[in-house]
């Protein structure tokens, strides 16, 4: 079955810090590949896709998502974190061909510290 | 440009009765998805329309309906409503043109509250 991993429900890192959040899918084939981000009581931000290409994708506010089809990983990055950041982020997945068909993962809660 | 605009925002409704929630897609986006999200099941796919049919849809009781009008906006309905039907209701819409898929773009939701 198709299916979105984060195996972290909630990380806290300093502000300045750099943050790595993990995602890892099981699909057919490989996948559209989306990072949303989701402020409390909001809807859903796109923070970056990847479709095909290079493999290291760049997105708004500063991340970027490395996709590594030996692993089935797309993991987030972001070098520096600032108070603004935390949110709620979710991988999440599409077959090629219906993109509007979207299966996300369990989500992962990032706090600040400052 | 506008976004994806979703109405109303808030919404309480007793056990039994039915509701509907309105999405009006951003201007010349085809494809209208909704989402559930809640705090145990996390974020569900419903059902997607495109010009005007349904193309797909998730696993969800038949009470879960939605239709899609000529100018892509779309209303989901849910009868007979159950206490586990409180949830943030999302909808997307995507540009869709044929095999070139593009992402979707969310609106703030409709947080549905049955007592």
């Amino acid at each position: 079955a198709q299916s979105v991993t984060q195996p972290d429900i909630h990380i806290t890192v300093s502000e300045g810090a750099s943050l790595e959040l993990r995602c890892n899918y099981s699909y057919g084939a490989t996948p559209y590949l989306f990072w949303y981000v989701q402020s409390p009581g909001q809807g859903l931000q796109l923070l970056l896709k990847y479709f095909s290409g290079d493999t290291l994708v760049q997105g708004i506010k500063g991340f970027e998502a490395e996709f590594k089809r030996s692993q089935s990983s797309f993991n987030l990055r972001k070098p520096s974190v600032h108070w603004s950041d935390a949110a709620e982020y979710f991988c999440a997945v599409a077959l090629r061909g219906s993109a509007s068909k979207i299966i996300f993962g369990s989500g992962t809660r990032l706090s600040i510290r400052p | 440009k506008a976004g994806v605009t979703q109405t109303p925002r808030y919404l309480i409704k007793t056990r039994g009765q039915q509701v509907t929630l309105s999405c009006s897609p951003i201007s010349g986006h085809r494809s209208v998805s909704w989402y559930q999200q809640t705090p145990g099941q996390g974020l569900q796919f419903l059902f997607e329309y495109f010009s005007e049919t349904q193309r797909n849809k998730g696993n969800f009781p038949g009470r879960f309906s939605g239709r899609q009008f000529s100018n892509s906006r779309s209303e989901m309905n849910v009868s007979t409503l159950e206490l586990g039907d409180s949830a943030l209701y999302l909808c997307a819409s995507s540009l869709d043109r044929g095999t070139q898929n593009t992402e979707a773009f969310f609106g703030q939701g409709t947080r549905l509250t049955v007592v």
